[in-house]
């Protein structure tokens, strides 16, 4: 069974630009997470979705957004990037609707210079 | 106060001892309890979750609850140099979701 596939991996971007990541989660899996790991900060919480609907959302500001599709795989984009967005993204296939048991990609490096 | 508490580490025991990895919670309607571990470079991966009271063994793992302190343990028995990582306890407030509140991580190292 395919794990749960995130690209890219690696990217670098410039403060102002736009990101657009993508996660396929396992098959079958319905529900999608993201997360954002930073040294200093740990995982936080980015946002939730289920069935092409976002079911939570973390404090993050409105620059970051995602989506899910149809076929369950989903994207988050981050507009006009700061130096702090610097961070490894993780997406995280669930296999409930409310387990709380991840199973998480390898992650988007993001370096914004 | 943060909402989830790990003790950063390291924590460093010999091989062949038990590694006791401590967390605490803010939250007293959290209902469900996870531990990840995370190696070097890698994702966080899933090693044990934990819903009622009392103690849950799986393997050389067990996990300990106590909803009444707000406290949540992992034990590790028969360490291995292969259990060096840095373990990530999280929590699930009730209510529907799967989101997680993670502690910011307890790196432990197995020596030699």
């Amino acid at each position: 069974k395919a794990g749960v596939t995130q690209t890219p991996r690696y990217l670098i971007k410039t403060r102002g630009q736009q990101v657009t990541l993508s996660c396929s989660p396992i098959s079958g899996h319905r529900s999608v997470s993201w997360y954002q790991q930073t040294p200093g900060q740990g995982l936080q919480f980015l946002f939730e979705y289920f069935s092409e609907t976002q079911r939570n959302k973390g404090n993050f500001p409105g620059r970051f957004s995602g989506r899910q599709f149809s076929n369950s795989r989903s994207e988050m984009n981050v507009s006009t990037l700061e130096l702090g967005d610097s961070a490894l993204y993780l997406c995280a296939s669930i296999a409930g609707t409310s387990t709380g048991e991840l199973f998480f990609g390898e992650g988007s490096r993001l370096t914004v210079l | 106060q943060k909402e989830v508490e790990q003790n950063s580490g390291p924590l460093s025991v010999p091989e062949g001892a038990i590694a006791s990895l401590n967390c605490t919670y803010s939250d007293r309607g959290s209902q469900s309890f996870f531990w990840y571990r995370q190696y070097s470079g890698k994702s966080p991966e899933l090693i044990m979750s934990i819903y009622s009271n009392g103690d849950k063994e799986d393997g050389r793992f067990t996990a300990q609850l106590n909803k009444a302190s707000q406290y949540v343990s992992l034990l590790i028995r028969d360490s291995q140099p292969s259990d060096s990582a840095t373990y990530l306890c999280a929590v699930k407030p009730s209510g529907g979701g799967n989101k997680l509140t993670f502690g910011t991580g307890t790196q432990l190292k197995v020596e030699l």
